[in-house]
């Protein structure tokens, strides 16, 4: 079935530092590719996504290439800010039309210290 | 203009009761999903409803129901509760069907003793 594979937190950076944060995803169809980002006590805000392979999602500095020779969806951040600390989620669309069922990753929790 | 809306906010429950938790959409969206999303792990797929019919189910027990309403918003109830039931609830909201990005409330946390 589909399913997410993310890379496991805890993660702990410095100020500007640069960010990486795995995922990977079953290879099932043509699936859309999302980043979601959960801040503490609150839902979930999309970040990011990409509909299609060589695709690249973009916003608030954060980037992901949907990849699909590597069946991969990684998250980058050039420089973090305190603000960054958050839950992030990669999660992926249906194989098929039909439903909206995402599929999401188990998160990684970043924190970035002053 | 307004972002998905759910109530209530937090609830606690013991176990046994049901609960009712209800959503609004983004105006101009149909569809609604509800998610689980117990502590610590990623929200799991509890139901999709587009046009007030159901069009997807996840791999839950059948305490757990769904509506949809003629204005789109939905409601979720669980009967007999049990202590796993324990999490946040959330709904997201989209235009249809055709691979649209889903929007998501803030949820609704709920606790049963």
């Amino acid at each position: 079935g589909d399913s997410v594979t993310q890379m496991e937190g805890p993660v702990t950076l410095s100020e500007e530092a640069f960010l990486t944060i795995n995922c990977t995803y079953t290879a099932t169809g043509y699936p859309s590719l999302f980043w979601y980002v959960q801040y503490p006590g609150e839902g979930l805000q999309l970040l990011l996504k990409a509909t299609k392979a060589d695709d690249k999602g973009s916003n608030k500095g954060f980037e992901a290439t949907y990849r699909k020779e590597t069946t991969s969806f990684h998250l980058e951040k050039g420089s973090v800010q305190v603000s960054d600390s958050a839950v992030y989620f990669c999660a992926r669309g249906p194989s098929n039309f039909g439903n909206e069922k995402l599929t999401f990753g188990t998160g990684t929790r970043l924190t970035i210290i002053p | 203009d307004a972002g998905v809306t759910q109530s209530p906010t937090h609830l606690i429950k013991t176990r046994g009761q049901q609960v009712t938790l209800r959503c609004s959409p983004i105006s101009g969206h149909k569809s609604v999903s509800w998610y689980q999303q117990v502590l610590g792990q990623g929200p799991q797929f509890i139901f999709q409803y587009y046009e007030k019919e159901e069009r997807g189910r996840g791999n839950f027990p059948d305490r757990f129901s769904a509506r949809q309403f003629p204005n789109y918003s939905s409601e979720l109830n669980v009967n007999a509760l049990l202590l796993g039931d324990s999490a946040l609830y959330l709904c997201a909201s989209s235009l249809g069907l055709a691979r649209e990005t889903q929007y998501f409330g803030p949820g609704t946390r709920l606790l049963v003793l």
